[in-house]
C-alpha cells in the first residue's frame, strides 16, 4: 500500500469532468512540488503535470493540477476516449529519502 | 531525435544479476540526471534512484540499495543499471527516465526493460 492515496479508479463519459486526488503527509506533499504522470497501456509513463500545476509541453489544456495542504489533485475537463489511462501522483518524501508514487488511478471513459 | 532507448529483455534465474542499459541521443547528456523507475507486472511505479551524469552520485531506495549499482559512460551517453541477487520479486519492467532533483520531473522516458526472474 502506497503512502501517497489515489482511488484506484475513476471513470466518467466523454466531455464530463473528472477528478483524480492523491492524499499525503507533511513530509512529502507538504513540503514538495508533485508531479504527475499518464500511463497508457503497455506504454512508457508520460509526464502531465509538474510543480503541482504546470503542463508539461504538449498536454493539451483540459489537464489541471493543484496542490493544497497534504493533497494534490489533477483534473481532466471534457474528457476524451485517449484519456483512458492510469494516473500516477509521484513526490520527493523528505522522510524516507525517495521519491513516491501513488498508487495509481485508472481512468474508464463510458 | 531527443530519446532515451533501453536494452532488450533479460531472463534471469534466482541469485543472478542484471544490468540494463539506457542510451540518451538528442540532448547534452550531462545535462539531466537518469533515475530508474520499475513496475511489477499489473502494479504501480516505484522509484529505484538516481544518478547525476555530471558527477557521478548516486542515490537510491532503501529497499534496494544494498543490491542496486547505477554508472554512467559519458562517452556513449549510456546509463547503465544493475541489480544483483535476484528474486521473483524483482520481476518488472524497469525504466529509465530523464530526471533528478530538485524537482524530480521526469520528462523523458526509455521504452521500459522487461526482467524476469524465475
Amino acid at each position: 500500500q502506497s503512502v501517497l492515496t489515489q482511488p484506484p479508479s475513476a471513470s466518467g463519459t466523454p466531455g464530463q469532468r473528472v477528478i483524480i486526488s492523491c492524499s499525503g503527509s507533511s513530509s512529502n506533499i507538504g513540503f514538495n512540488p508533485v508531479n504527475w504522470y499518464q500511463q497508457l497501456p503497455g506504454t512508457a509513463p508520460k509526464l502531465l503535470i509538474y510543480t503541482n500545476s504546470q503542463r508539461s509541453s504538449g498536454v493539451p489544456g483540459r489537464f489541471s493540477g493543484s496542490k493544497s495542504g497534504t493533497s494534490a489533485s489533477l483534473a481532466i475537463s471534457g474528457l476524451q476516449s485517449e484519456d483512458e489511462a492510469s494516473y500516477y501522483c509521484a513526490v520527493w518524501d523528505d522522510g524516507l529519502r525517495g521519491v513516491l508514487f501513488g498508487g495509481g488511478t485508472k481512468v474508464t471513459v463510458l | 531525435q531527443v530519446q532515451l532507448v533501453q536494452s532488450g529483455g533479460e531472463a534471469k534465474k534466482p541469485g543472478a544479476s542484471v544490468k540494463v542499459s539506457c542510451k540518451a541521443s538528442g540532448y547534452t547528456f550531462r545535462e539531466y540526471a537518469i533515475t530508474w523507475v520499475r513496475q511489477a507486472p499489473g502494479q504501480g511505479l516505484e522509484w529505484l534512484g538516481w544518478i547525476s551524469t555530471y558527477s557521478g552520485n548516486t542515490d537510491s531506495a532503501q529497499n534496494v540499495q544494498d543490491r542496486l549499482t547505477m554508472t554512467t559512460d559519458k562517452d556513449t551517453t549510456t546509463a547503465y543499471m544493475e541489480l544483483r541477487s535476484l528474486t521473483s520479486d524483482d520481476t518488472a519492467v524497469y525504466f529509465c527516465a530523464r530526471g533528478g532533483p530538485p524537482m524530480w520531473k521526469f520528462d523523458l522516458w526509455g521504452q521500459g526493460t522487461l526482467v524476469a526472474v524465475s
